[in-house]
């Protein structure tokens, strides 16, 4: 089956403009996460979702990033008031499950958003 | 706070020779994984180590844990070009959310 797909693949934007991030994890994954990696960096974890709720969001860093997951499939991550350190690029994972003690647990990478930010 | 660490950060070496990645983290996991980067592209999963003295292995990569010395070591054997990109450990917490801490990656080229 189909992996991880994440639209648009480059998305270049204004400081202090909106943007939208679509994921769509692999069919019948509940768990859902966000990442976002900086050049020659580790991916940073953002949010995760179990389902429909977001069960950490922990990693946004500050209220201008939002993420929804309204019917518990397809994701979106929303960045109010852009700024020139949010040019990344942005990663989704979906995992079968997520609970503590899962055997697996393996989380499947899309192929990202790159973001610009002029 | 969990925290990992990769060493060494970049690596050259050729073709043929065999050399290893080290990834220590901070606090107790129950979960350790390896991942591939090439480069403008997304991330490979290559293994998932569950338990103290896991080893794996898929083909010249053997990935090993020691959950007491919080350490994974990912040994490349009779390296090939092929191999050149950034590996990654990631590791996840031991009970709440599951969300993975990464390494700061090791860029590894493989010269002819």
């Amino acid at each position: 089956g189909a992996g991880v797909s994440q639209t648009p693949s480059n998305k270049v934007t204004e400081k202090g403009k909106y943007v939208e991030l679509r994921c769509d994890p692999i069919s019948g994954h509940t768990a859902l996460y966000w990442y976002r990696q900086s050049l020659g960096q580790g991916p940073e974890f953002l949010i995760y979702f179990q389902g429909t709720g977001a069960a950490d969001d922990s990693g946004l860093p500050n209220d201008r990033f939002f993420a929804v997951r309204p019917e518990g499939s397809v994701s979106t991550l929303k960045i109010q008031r852009t700024e020139r350190g949010d040019s990344a690029v942005y990663l989704c994972a979906s995992s079968l499950k997520s609970e503590p003690g899962l055997a697996r647990n393996e989380q499947f990478f899309g192929p990202g958003t790159r973001l610009t930010v002029l | 706070e969990l925290k990992v660490e990769q060493n060494p950060l970049f690596l050259s070496m050729q073709e043929g020779k065999n050399y290893t990645i080290y990834c220590n983290y901070s606090t107790t996991s129950d979960r350790l994984y390896w991942y591939r980067q090439d480069p403008g592209k997304s991330l490979e999963s290559l293994f998932v180590l569950l338990s103290n003295g896991a080893v794996k292995q898929e083909g010249r990569l053997m990935a090993s844990l020691d959950t007491k010395a919080r350490l994974s070591t990912l040994h490349i054997t009779a390296a090939v070009h092929d191999l050149s990109a950034t590996y990654f450990c990631a590791v996840a917490k031991i009970q709440g959310a599951q969300k993975l801490v990464f390494g700061q990656g090791t860029r590894l080229t493989i010269n002819p």
